[in-house]
């Protein structure tokens, strides 16, 4: 199984500075065939089913805020939250789905400081 | 819309059966893989497994395995998670997912169900 680690487990950043998330691989999930990462980004909000942010490791999906980016390599992947709004308060997962079990990563806590 | 709606929540003892469901609307159940994702209370998502009803190819996550059965009924676009003798750490929400691409096994999960809350208590 590819295990996802993310860190830090939980961060407190001032309403409009930047949010940074990171989420490891335990092995590639490039497919080299296509160039495309098999990696996707959700947050999931007290009380709330999880909702897709990202995938392709950086293609938004539609309706998500711009503030929302995705960024990595084979292995090494980060969310950026580029101005933290109140209601981005959550914790964030990532997901690998290169190789099944599809595995999540352990979250992320993004509080307001 | 595509939508999935799940089945109400449980409350059941220890050594009790169960069967989750979680029905597809909107889309050709037939040919989207939809998956089931536990979290635990206060804890994170773990990936349960992911079935296709079009010929119910079905993959589990190895911690799983053996422990839960995922099933679907495509003539009721519906899906199952069943348990055959449930714990006291089976206690969990429960969500089903859509993968989102037609027929497409390595995919991202959207939509999800609201989940359904399976207490297991004596």
């Amino acid at each position: 199984d590819i295990v996802m680690t993310q860190s830090p487990d939980s961060l407190a950043v001032s309403l409009g500075e930047r949010a940074t998330i990171n989420c490891k691989s335990s092995q590639s999930v490039l497919y080299s065939s296509n160039n495309k990462k098999y990696l996707a980004w959700y947050q999931q909000k007290p009380g709330q089913p999880p909702k897709l942010l990202i995938y392709w490791a950086s293609t938004r999906e539609s309706g998500v805020p711009d503030r929302f980016s995705g960024s990595g390599s084979g292995t090494d992947f980060t969310l950026t939250i580029s101005s933290l709004q109140a209601e981005d308060v959550a914790v964030y997962y990532c997901q690998q789905y290169y190789s099944s079990p599809f595995t999540f990563g352990p979250g992320t806590k993004v509080d307001i400081k | 819309e595509v939508q999935l709606v799940q089945s109400g929540a449980e409350v059941k003892k220890p050594g009790e059966s169960l069967k989750i469901s979680c029905r597809g609307s909107g889309y050709s159940f037939t040919n989207y893989w939809i998956g089931w994702v536990r979290q635990m209370p206060g804890k994170g998502l773990e990936w349960i497994g992911i079935i296709y009803p079009g010929d119910s190819d079905t993959r589990y996550s190895p911690s799983f395995q053996g422990q839960v059965t995922i099933s679907a009924d495509k003539s009721i676009s519906t899906a199952y998670l069943q348990w055959s003798s449930l714990k006291a750490s089976d206690t969990a929400m429960y969500y089903c997912a859509r993968h989102t691409r037609f027929g497409e096994l390595s995919d991202w999960f959207d939509p999800w169900g609201q989940g359904t809350l399976v207490t297991v208590s004596s």
